[in-house]
């Protein structure tokens, strides 16, 4: 069945750095990807999305890149901040109404 | 002028007895869906209606019924609590036939069986 994979589970950084979030999917047919961030004791919210016709894609600190090719796609943080810290979740979505959430990445960014 | 609403926020049971959690959302989406999320964090996918048509059920066991009576609205009924149904419980909600998918979602049912 349809899967994603994310990595790395636990990610730890200085304040300023950067994180990397990886992300493989097994649908073919998926071609929407969205990335969503949880704080503690809060509901998921979307920070960024991509659709399979773009390789790449940025919104300030944050950016997103696509493979389809290798199903492989990625979230990227630059300057990280105290309040990066959350898990984030990828997820994979084919023209169905099924989104498949990979397992996700607890970010600590360390002041 | 919240988008997807649930009640109640806390709910605290004791095994064998059923339980309701209730979702609105006042976005005009046609699509719905129960997520539950486990203390590992994990965000699986328990069902989806759209237009009050049940399209994704999966393999939940049968003491879950999810029921929709109109478009913003989607229920989930609980039978014969168990421990390992202590989760959190996420009500979210979408529009088919966007460009994208955004899933907006509830603030949570944090669910406690004891």
């Amino acid at each position: 069945g349809e899967n994603v994979e994310q990595h790395p589970s636990t990610l730890s950084v200085q304040e300023g750095d950067s994180a990397v979030i990886k992300c493989t999917y097994s649908d073919s047919a998926s071609n929407y990807f969205p990335w969503y961030k949880q704080e503690l004791g809060k509901r998921p919210q979307l920070i960024i999305d991509i659709r399979s016709n773009v390789g790449e894609k940025k919104d300030q600190r944050i950016a997103v890149t696509l493979n389809k090719t290798a199903k492989h796609f990625s979230l990227h943080i630059t300057e990280t901040q105290p309040e990066d810290s959350a898990v984030y979740f990828c997820a994979a979505r084919s023209g169905g109404f099924k989104t498949i959430f990979g397992a996700g990445t607890r970010l600590f960014v360390k002041a | 002028d919240t988008a997807v609403s649930q009640t109640p926020k806390y709910l605290v049971t004791q095994m064998g007895n059923d339980k309701s959690i209730k979702c609105e959302q006042n976005l005009g989406h046609d699509t719905m869906y129960w997520y539950k999320q486990d203390s590992k964090k994990f965000l699986k996918i328990m069902f989806s209606y759209n237009n009050k048509e049940l399209i994704i059920n999966e393999t939940v066991p049968n003491r879950f019924s999810p029921k929709s009576p109109d478009k913003a609205h989607l229920n989930l009924h609980i039978n014969s609590l168990e421990l390992g149904d202590s989760a959190v419980y996420f009500c979210a909600s979408s529009q088919q036939g966007q460009v994208n998918y955004e899933q907006y979602f509830g603030p949570g049912t944090r669910l406690t069986v004891t």
